[in-house]
């Protein structure tokens, strides 16, 4: 089965300071890898994926992510936040040949002036 | 362009009532999907439908049902409501396991039910 894990629950960041937020995968099969973002009182919405190709991927909003294979990681950066990227971030894994979208845990970032 | 649309947006019940979640995609998706979201635990799977006239079981399904009789609408059933069901809930479609595909996910607005 798979598995999402994403190790910070919160991060504080200062302003225009970057920001890693991790995640970590488990699957014996190859997977899309996706993040995505909720602002407060919203659904949630696609930053970025992974499918195949290039392992460094580029999201809206200036986020990017690189896949790992050997560490089974999809971790999310950003090299300058904004008060505006507060929000929870949730990583999250689908099976090539399935149809199950796991979701981590999410991190809570909160960007302080 | 409506995406994914939730009904409603806010609902309290009492402790062994039923409702129903209404959820509604016009993108032509043949996969859509149920999840709740609590805080700490992050989204979890309750059900989920590959296409009309197939659901299947997520991570936490009990205490929930979910038919799909058209591509267009799966709605989430819940037979008698505890507290334990307090959450808010998410509708999500996708073209999800086509590898031709775009898998991203839409997602509704969510629904945030409170059971006392």
């Amino acid at each position: 089965a798979q598995s999402v894990t994403q190790l910070d629950s919160q991060v504080p960041v200062f302003e225009e300071a970057p920001v890693e937020l991790r995640c970590n995968y488990s699957s014996s099969v190859s997977v899309y890898l996706f993040w995505y973002v909720q602002y407060p009182n919203q659904g949630l919405q696609l930053l970025l994926k992974y499918l195949s190709g290039s392992t460094l991927v580029k999201g809206i909003n200036g986020f990017e992510a690189e896949f790992n294979k050997s560490q089974t990681s999809f971790h999310l950066r950003k090299p300058s936040v904004h008060i505006s990227d507060t929000a929870e971030y949730f990583c999250a894994v689908s099976v090539m040949s399935y149809d199950k979208v796991i979701f981590g845990p999410g991190t809570s970032l909160s960007v302080i002036p | 362009n409506a995406g994914v649309t939730q009904t409603p947006k806010f609902q309290v019940l009492k402790t062994g009532q039923s409702m129903t979640l209404q959820c509604a995609q016009d993108m032509n998706h043949e996969y859509m999907s149920w999840y709740r979201q609590d805080p700490g635990m992050g989204l979890r799977l309750i059900h989920y439908s590959v296409g009309a006239g197939i659901t299947d079981q997520g991570e936490v399904p009990n205490g929930y049902n979910v038919s799909r009789s058209t591509t267009e609408d799966f709605p989430l059933r819940l037979l008698s409501a505890a507290p334990s069901q307090t959450s808010v809930y998410f509708c999500a479609s996708s073209s999800a396991g086509r590898l031709d595909m775009n898998t991203e996910a839409f997602f509704g607005q969510g629904t945030r039910l409170t059971v006392v």
